[in-house]
């Protein structure tokens, strides 16, 4: 089966540590993802990456970090510099970067208490 | 910034044909038009997208006006299972899509 998975579906924090999101694909696809979604809202861009070894900050990258080190894998870092990290935060993939349609993976919420 | 204008919600009934409307008076002539769909507490799902024709697929059909200003996106037989928030976006100049508040559809029997 094709497609994107986001572990774990749910995850709970204590305030003040920083915790791994993780995103796998293996559709072959060169770009990948970071959004977080807020109650009511749209979806907003973290950290993009469009080739293995390399990634750029996106609208609201300020206290998360990132790494591509492989094709298949984008893990996103909640750090304890995020002053409000408790959300809904959502991967996604495509083919290509640039304006290519992306396909995204279920999503992981976050509450820190 | 690309940014499209949708209304906040709207009801069909089941069966019918919902037809959600999208304004994108910004869109330059090479930029396409991306819908997507949310299911409460899912990641979105794309439906559809087009340049200038219309276009249809298994899910949807996407009417986009001659002056691309605006596009219409039609479920022709919702369902229940259609009740989702859509999304119409198209990609901003650093070639990211940017998501807005979308259309809240709601199904009902």
């Amino acid at each position: 089966d094709g497609g994107i998975t986001q572990s774990p579906k749910y995850l709970f924090r204590k305030e003040g540590q920083n915790v791994t999101l993780s995103c796998e694909q293996n559709l072959n696809h060169d770009a990948m993802y970071w959004y977080r979604q807020d109650p009511g809202q749209g979806l907003r861009l973290i950290y993009y990456s469009q080739i293995v070894n390399d990634f750029q900050k996106g609208d609201i990258a300020e206290g998360y970090s990132v790494s591509r080190e492989k094709k298949e894998s984008f893990p996103l870092t909640v750090t304890s510099a995020q002053k409000n990290p408790t959300a809904f935060y959502l991967c996604a993939s495509s083919p290509a970067g640039g304006a290519d349609t992306q396909y995204f993976g279920p999503g992981t919420r976050l509450t820190v208490l | 910034d690309a940014k499209t204008t949708q209304p906040t919600s709207m009801d069909c009934a089941e069966g019918r044909a919902a037809n959600l409307p999208c304004n994108h008076s910004t869109i330059s002539g090479n930029e396409y038009v991306y819908w997507y769909r949310q299911i409460h507490s899912q990641g979105p799902q794309y439906i559809i997208h087009g340049l200038k024709n219309n276009e249809t697929n298994e899910m949807a059909s996407l009417i986009i006006t001659e002056d691309r200003k605006s596009s219409t996106l039609i479920l022709p037989h919702a369902t229940l299972r259609d009740t989702a928030v859509y999304y119409c976006i198209f990609y901003n100049a650093g070639n990211m899509l940017t998501f807005g508040g979308g259309t809240r559809l709601m199904v009902k029997p």
